[in-house]
């Protein structure tokens, strides 16, 4: 089992809709989330880091459930632009950050 | 401030002949970290370095591959007699180092490598 799982997708959504993506970890003792965008031929860069409590950056939220072990991503008002892979990213100890293999999303016309 | 670099931005190498990749990271950061992506794949670890603690090689997926971190900066990546499953992406990160590898991590524009 991998230790970050995430639907591939493709979601394909008109502009303007709300999207959401989970993403499930497999080991308790993680301690940091994150979620990282990556366009096309480029490199991940951090979207927003998550938060026990949740937490909100303009049209996007995410959301942490420890005891449930999953992390989720919500995209308000897509935009053309929100068109990319997502990636979970947990972490634990000291270790390097795991990155799930990410959800791609297109935003349509 | 400059951002993660790395070189070359394109190799293309027949097989069996050994290659080197750097990595310049955001000055200051003492964690580094090695990835490799494979068209339409996820991002698979292959090397941490923290500062001065010996290195998490567990990612490295054969004993051709091997990689050092001179006077805590830059890094190089060596993949020796190259095999044309190597072709990828391959992604250097660095990050402050300040929470153990729990901060956040920038990448470079990564090495697209191509073994024929």
């Amino acid at each position: 089992r991998k230790e970050v799982e995430q639907d591939p997708g493709p979601f394909n959504v008109p502009e303007g809709a709300t999207v959401a993506f989970n993403c499930t970890y497999s080991n308790s003792a993680s301690q940091s989330f994150f979620w990282y965008r990556q366009d096309c031929r480029k490199e991940p860069k951090l979207l927003m880091s998550v938060y026990s409590s949740g937490n909100e950056d303009g049209r996007f939220t995410a959301q942490l459930n420890r005891a449930s072990q999953y992390i989720s991503l919500l995209i308000r008002d897509s935009k053309l632009s929100d068109s990319a892979t997502y990636l979970c990213v947990v972490g634990r100890g000291r270790r390097a950050l795991t990155f799930g293999s990410g959800t791609r999303l297109q935003v349509q016309p | 401030g400059a951002g993660v670099s790395q070189s070359p931005s394109n190799k293309v190498t027949e097989k069996g002949k050994d290659v080197e990749l750097r990595c310049d990271p955001i000055s200051g950061h003492t964690a580094l970290y090695w990835y490799r992506q494979s068209l339409g794949q996820g991002l698979e670890f292959l090397i941490y370095f923290q500062g001065n603690s010996a290195p998490d090689k567990s990612g490295l997926p054969s004993d051709r591959f091997s990689a050092e971190r001179t006077g805590g900066s830059v890094s190089t990546l060596t993949i020796q007699r190259t095999q044309q499953e190597d072709s990828a992406v391959y992604l250097c990160a660095s990050s402050s180092g300040t929470s153990g590898g729990q901060e956040t991590q920038y990448f470079g524009p990564g090495t697209r490598l191509l073994v024929l």
